[in-house]
């Protein structure tokens, strides 16, 4: 997970709360994701941001808000916490390639495991 | 939606013995993407094939990619222990919004017993 930091490492909230994840990259990449995951469904994106100063929404955008502070970090931020935003969230990042946004190789980081009570 | 499905979901085998997942899709895509995910860490990329390439290799990982049945697999071959781990695959498909995102399936769970 060498280029991609996360904090915090673990979470746990009261249904109601709010927190921010934090993600920093020291690749000089374009884009940046974030995911979840929950057992038995793989990662699904939340929202990403193809360069510095621009955000899109992926596919669970609902109960997330992100902020692309910089190139190097990418937050995300739970208004309110529910107990089905317990999850596994990961943060990753990608040159971008020729094409576009998600066209070439992703770079984990090693997550944060929030549970929302 | 989870646009590339992993096929078996679970997968145990000795050591020394291939192994092979397998992945389909349902609309075209642009590149398919494997990773591999060891017990509570991030994911790790494998290989990347572009959807005008059939095959790839690298060390005892081959990926074939089949357009025309939306199908992908991969082999390890001569498995070791450390190969155990979660396998995932990402397809890469054009959005509605002119973005290329990947959407991962939920993965084969691979047991290389010693």
């Amino acid at each position: 997970n060498a280029g991609v930091t996360q904090t915090p490492k673990f979470q746990v909230l009261k249904t109601g709360q709010s927190m921010t994840l934090q993600c920093a990259q020291d690749m000089n990449h374009n884009s940046m994701y974030w995911y979840r995951q929950d057992p038995g469904m793989g990662l699904r994106l939340i929202y990403y941001s193809a360069s510095e100063g621009t955000t899109d929404k992926g596919e669970v955008p609902n109960g997330y808000n992100v902020s692309r502070l910089n190139k190097r970090e990418f937050s995300l931020r739970l208004e309110s916490a529910a107990p089905s935003q317990t999850s596994v969230y990961f943060c990753a990042q990608g040159a971008g390639g020729l094409a576009g946004v998600g066209t070439d190789t992703q770079y984990f980081g090693p997550g944060t495991r929030l549970t929302v009570l | 939606s989870q646009q590339g499905e992993e096929d078996p979901q679970a997968l145990s085998i000795q050591e020394g013995e291939n192994a092979t997942m397998n992945c389909s899709y349902k609309t075209s895509i642009n590149n398919l993407q494997w990773y591999r995910q060891n017990s509570g860490r991030g994911l790790v990329h494998l290989i990347l094939i572009r959807s005008n390439e059939r095959e790839k290799h690298s060390g005892r990982l081959r990926v074939t990619l089949d357009t025309s049945k939306k199908s992908s697999s991969l082999l390890i071959t001569a498995s070791r222990a450390a190969d155990t781990a979660s396998y995932f695959c990402a397809t890469v498909s054009l959005t509605s919004g002119g973005s290329y995102i990947p959407t991962f399936g939920r993965g084969t769970s691979l047991i290389v017993h010693p």
